[in-house]
């Protein structure tokens, strides 16, 4: 358990649905993260927000929409995904962020499958 | 262009031998970071290095980095297979801490059998 929760852990959607992700973390971090694995790739950053604004956005498409309402909660909206979106997203969060974190805690992640 | 080459990308051993992952850059990093991630979970943090040439140990795992901060190791001694895991490194590029991109490497796939 490293105080970092993702949900839901599995997740097919069409390339029509929209869904999210959700990502909570009880380590009272000020900084949250999401990364995309794909295989035998580097994960890769997507979002980084700090004391709830986005510092950090790794040109990602649009169809990708994070929020974080406090810095507990980070979510990632999906919608009109393509089959290469496939792939594991985790979640991660680190005390604060200043360019690069220090230790980052990382959620057990969601397996998307997008047909 | 991978700014982290981890090699191999796959080892296999038996329980009770050695191993030794490696990472390299071209470029110089300010910190570098090893994880392990275990199948169907997020990966955990090993340790952190910082000063060129640091070697630390946990247990049978010694980490050192490089005198020139471009490149770190990772040795397994007595290897058991709950070393199983994707060992990944990761650091932050650039000569201090001020600036410069986080980024991780491909990771190295190990595999213990009993």
């Amino acid at each position: 358990e490293t105080g970092v929760t993702q949900t839901p852990r599995h997740l097919v959607m069409g390339m029509t649905n929209k869904k999210s992700l959700k990502c909570e973390q009880h380590l009272g971090h000020n900084a949250m993260y999401w990364y995309k694995q794909s295989a035998k790739k580097p994960l890769e950053l997507m979002f980084v927000y700090n004391f709830k604004e986005q510092t950090e956005n790794n040109s990602v498409p649009s169809r990708f929409s994070p929020e974080c309402p406090n810095s507990s909660h980070l979510f990632l909206h999906l919608h009109t995904l393509q089959p290469e979106d496939s792939a594991l997203y985790l979640c991660a969060s680190s005390q604060d962020y200043s360019g690069g974190p220090d230790i980052q805690y990382f959620g057990a992640g969601t397996r998307l499958s997008v047909l | 262009t991978q700014l982290l080459e981890q090699s191999p990308q796959f080892l296999s051993i038996q329980e009770g031998e050695n191993l030794t992952v490696y990472c390299n850059s071209s470029s110089v990093f300010s910190s570098l970071q090893w994880y392990r991630q275990e199948p169907g979970e997020g990966p955990v943090l090993l340790v952190t290095v910082v000063t060129g040439g640091e070697v630390k140990k946990l247990k049978r795992l010694t980490f050192q980095f490089g005198d020139a901060r471009k490149d770190s190791s990772l040795h397994i001694t007595a290897a058991q297979p709950g070393d199983t895991g994707l060992y990944l490194c990761a650091g932050k590029e650039g000569p201090d801490d001020s600036w410069g991109k986080f980024q991780f490497g491909a990771g190295t796939q190990v595999v213990v059998t009993p």
